[in-house]
């Protein structure tokens, strides 16, 4: 089975800190996700990945940036956490498809506070 | 904007029932997704069918995509409270999901 694990369930931070959200898939998938959910907004992508060390920008990347250092690794960064930053962080890999868009896999998501 | 829009938004039914849920979207797909949601933890992908697909089965699960009304459904046939989820559909948009906002079923024992 495909495992999508992030580093905290729970996350508490206070304003202006720097928050690291690591993601890390077990089956080699190529690409990666980050999203964040809201209530009333769904989910919404932050950054996506194809490949080691490229990135690309999904519909709300103000104030996130990220890093894919190796394949199995996608991290969020919070240069400078704000409140309206407190969400629920979700991460998905999926395979590289070029003829469709595949299936994605989850991570249980960490839930982030920022005070 | 999101391309796929679910309705209804919640829906409570008693265990034994069926569940539908619809999906609308806008744009030309190759495939469209259905994944569920316990609350506070990661989506799963329940089911995909491709646009040259009218009707799919898994389990207890039916999907329907109807490409020229840009709709689909799933339906949960004899529900159970372990169902009550959110329900989410995702559509391509490039070579990226876009989900809906969810529908949240309740299933009352």
């Amino acid at each position: 089975d495909v495992k999508v694990t992030q580093s905290s369930r729970y996350l508490v931070k206070r304003t202006g800190e720097k928050v690291f959200l690591e993601c890390v898939q077990d089956m080699d998938h190529e690409n990666m996700f980050w999203y964040r959910q809201d209530p009333g907004l769904g989910l919404r992508l932050i950054y996506f990945s194809y490949d080691v060390k490229m990135k690309e920008k999904g519909d709300i990347p103000e104030g996130y940036s990220v890093s894919r250092e190796k394949k199995e690794r996608f991290s969020l960064i919070l240069e400078s956490a704000s409140t309206n930053q407190t969400s629920m962080y979700l991460c998905a890999s999926s395979f590289q498809n070029l003829a469709s868009t595949d299936t994605q896999y989850f991570g249980p998501g960490t839930r982030l506070t920022v005070l | 904007s999101q391309q796929g829009e679910e309705d209804p938004q919640a829906l409570s039914i008693q265990e034994g029932e069926n569940a539908t849920m619809n999906c609308s979207y806008k744009t030309s797909i190759n495939n469209l997704q259905w994944y569920r949601q316990n609350s506070g933890r990661g989506l799963v992908h329940l089911i995909l069918i491709r646009s040259n697909e009218r009707e799919k089965h898994s389990g207890r699960l039916r999907v329907t995509l109807d490409t020229s009304k840009k709709s689909s459904s799933l339906l949960i046939t004899a529900s159970r409270a372990a169902d009550t989820a959110s329900y989410f559909c995702a559509t391509e948009g490039g070579s990226r999901l876009t989900f809906g906002e969810g529908t949240q079923l309740t299933v009352n024992p």
